[in-house]
Order: C-alpha cells, then structure tokens, then sequence
C-alpha cells in the first residue's frame, strides 16, 4: 500500500459545482497534513494546513480523521481558476513529507 | 513569509555536460533542503536530503555520483546534474525546511526545466 493515495482523477466539473478530494494515509503516526496546489509547470503551493478541528478559508474546508487516516478537501462554487493538480501532503513523525499523487480538476465553463 | 528562490528556470544543456541548479532560502535559514525531480504528468518524487555542513542523503534508486548536491550554507543548497543525457529531461524543484514547517509546510523553488538535447 503506497504511504499516501488520492482520489485518481482527473475530475471535470462545470463552474460553480462542488467537489471533493479525497486521500488516505498509511502512517498512523503522522502529525501533520497539507494540501497543494500546483500548477501546470510550476511549483506546488501550499493551499492549507489541515487541522484536527478542521478547518475552512473561503470557498476551500479540509477536514480530517485521524481514526480513519483520511483527509478531505471540499471546494465550493468551484472556479476556472481552480483548474490545477491538487497534492495531499502528510508528515509522519520524524520523517520528510510524503506526497501524494495528485488529483487534477478543470473546472469548465 | 518564508521565500525560496531557485534558479535557474530552465535551461537547455547538450548531452554529456553538467548543469548546476542552486537553491537559496531568502529569508530565513534553511538546515534541511530537499531536491524533487517531476516528469510529465507525474508527481513530485523525492530525490535527496540536503542536511547543511553534512552529506546528502539520497533516495533508492538516486545515483549519489550522477547528482551532486552541495549545501554549504544554511541559505545555499546546490544540485549539479553531471554527464547528463536526455532522460535526465525533467522538472527538478527544491524545498526548503524553515521553524514552522510544521505548521506551515515546505516552501518550494520555482523549479527548473531542464532539457538535455
């Protein structure tokens, strides 16, 4: 089983949809969690830290469980602009990030 | 917030030559940097720590001889792609560790596309 899986994608969803992302994590003792954005030909972005309580800036909410290892990304009234690939980062404990695959959104017009 | 500069963003190099690619944390002092490589379509996949004042630590599969990173500073890691050939071809980015990465996550260079002809 790979250390971090997402969603394989890629979604295509009109503007204004909702959608989510999903991954999961192999690593119980990992401690910290991201997401990413990157771009086609640029470097990833850090999109937002993912904290136990949840969190939500603007249209995005990330959401996790650590029970489960799953870690979630909802994106609302979903944009051109958020076209891009969407990486779930985890740090385990100790260790150097991992990241996942990436799932690629178009969002069309 | 913390900024990485990585330079340069593309180059085109004839095979059999070296490219050096240098990474610098500009505001903040960086212990760890890590060298990524991405092909088309694919993720990002981790080729080496750079620990500053010490060796590199190279992932499985990495040849530590054909990848020379150097971090003498704790602002300035550096990757030289020695004798490269075409399907060294790829994206490489660095990242860069600050205090509150933990938090805030890596902070990532620009990248550099290189092409070897």
């Amino acid at each position: 089983r790979k250390e971090v899986e997402q969603d394989p994608g890629p979604f295509n969803v009109p503007e204004g949809a909702t959608v989510a992302f999903n991954c999961t994590y192999s690593n119980s003792a990992s401690q910290s969690f991201f997401w990413y954005r990157q771009d086609c030909r640029k470097e990833p972005k850090l999109l937002m830290s993912v904290y136990s309580s949840g969190n939500e800036d603007g249209r995005f909410t990330a959401q996790l469980n650590r029970a489960s290892q799953y870690i979630s990304l909802l994106i609302r009234d979903s944009k051109l602009s958020d076209s891009a690939t969407y990486l779930c980062v985890v740090n385990p404990y100790g260790q150097n990030f991992v990241f996942g695959p990436g799932t690629r959104l178009s969002v069309l017009p | 917030g913390a900024v990485v500069s990585q330079h340069p963003s593309w180059v085109i190099c004839k095979s059999g030559t070296s490219v050096k690619i240098e990474c610098r944390s500009l505001d903040f002092q960086a212990t760890t940097m890590f060298w990524y490589r991405q092909f088309p379509k694919q993720s990002l996949m981790l080729m080496a720590t750079s620990n500053e004042g010490s060796k590199a630590t190279y992932e499985q599969g990495v040849e530590k001889d054909k990848f020379l990173i150097n971090h003498a500073s704790l602002t300035l890691s550096t990757l030289t792609v020695t004798s490269a050939h075409p399907e060294d071809s790829s994206f490489y980015i660095c990242s860069a560790e600050g205090q509150l990465v933990v938090a805030y996550g890596y902070t990532f260079g620009s990248g550099t596309r290189l092409t070897v002809v």
